[in-house]
């Protein structure tokens, strides 16, 4: 199946510091979707984005839908150590079969004390 | 609470054996999902079902089966056919309303280790 792009892979960061990940695709979504595993847990839904253009904060994180419906980011601000993880991004696209949700492969964030 | 439940949180099992993984939500949702998480990996769709009695196969339903007997629980069975079984399993359930407001929610997973 198809997949997302996510940049970058991995990055390491000194707390305070704002971190900035993005997703990208060829293809068209109807939403974006970002969450965050901690090792050994279920992904947590952070920020769902419905419209295209849309910029969703919840607390420090800020995710906002690409105009063109290809493509979303992620920031944290004052990044603090419990936002050590995996950040996965999601795409949601209506097929004849029904929903298909597309995961990237995820980026790695490891903050530095 | 709401939410998705997924049981045991660990599982071993003997190499040849079939082995369940139990998925349950109180969301109330129409739609159910099995992926496998491998270390380091992101996440594989094994199989879907947007309705009772019904399922789709994912990218990597071979060595798989499931049931969808009643809306809210979603079984998966390793058979003793799927080559490399070891792996986390993440069961999730999304709302199908098709109003573009749809979100999928995901259980805490089973770490399955086959010996």
């Amino acid at each position: 199946g198809q997949q997302l792009n996510q940049s970058p892979q991995s990055m390491f960061i000194q707390e305070g510091e704002d971190v900035s990940m993005n997703c990208t695709s060829s293809s068209i979504f109807n939403t974006w979707l970002w969450y965050k595993q901690d090792p050994g847990e279920g992904p947590v839904l952070l920020i769902a984005l419905y419209k295209a253009g849309e910029l969703t904060s919840n607390g420090r994180l800020t995710a906002q839908f690409g105009i063109t419906r290809k493509d979303s980011f992620l920031n944290i601000s004052a990044s603090i150590p419990s936002d050590v993880g995996i950040y996965f991004c999601a795409g949601l696209e209506y097929t004849n079969y029904g929903q298909n949700f597309v995961f990237g492969p995820g980026t790695r964030l490891s903050v530095l004390p | 609470d709401g939410g998705i439940t997924q049981s045991p949180k660990y599982l071993f099992r003997k190499e040849g054996q079939n082995v369940t993984l139990s998925c349950e939500q109180n969301l109330n949702h129409d739609a159910m999902y099995w992926y496998r998480q491998d270390p380091g990996q992101g996440l594989r769709l094994i199989y879907y079902s947007q309705i009772v009695n019904d399922f789709q196969k994912g990218d990597i339903a071979e060595g798989y089966s499931v049931s969808r007997e009643k809306k809210e629980s979603f079984p998966l069975t390793v058979t003793s056919a799927q080559k490399n079984p070891t792996a986390f399993y993440l069961c999730a359930s999304s709302e199908w309303t098709g109003a573009l407001t749809d979100t999928q929610y995901f259980g805490p997973g089973t770490r399955l280790t086959v010996l």
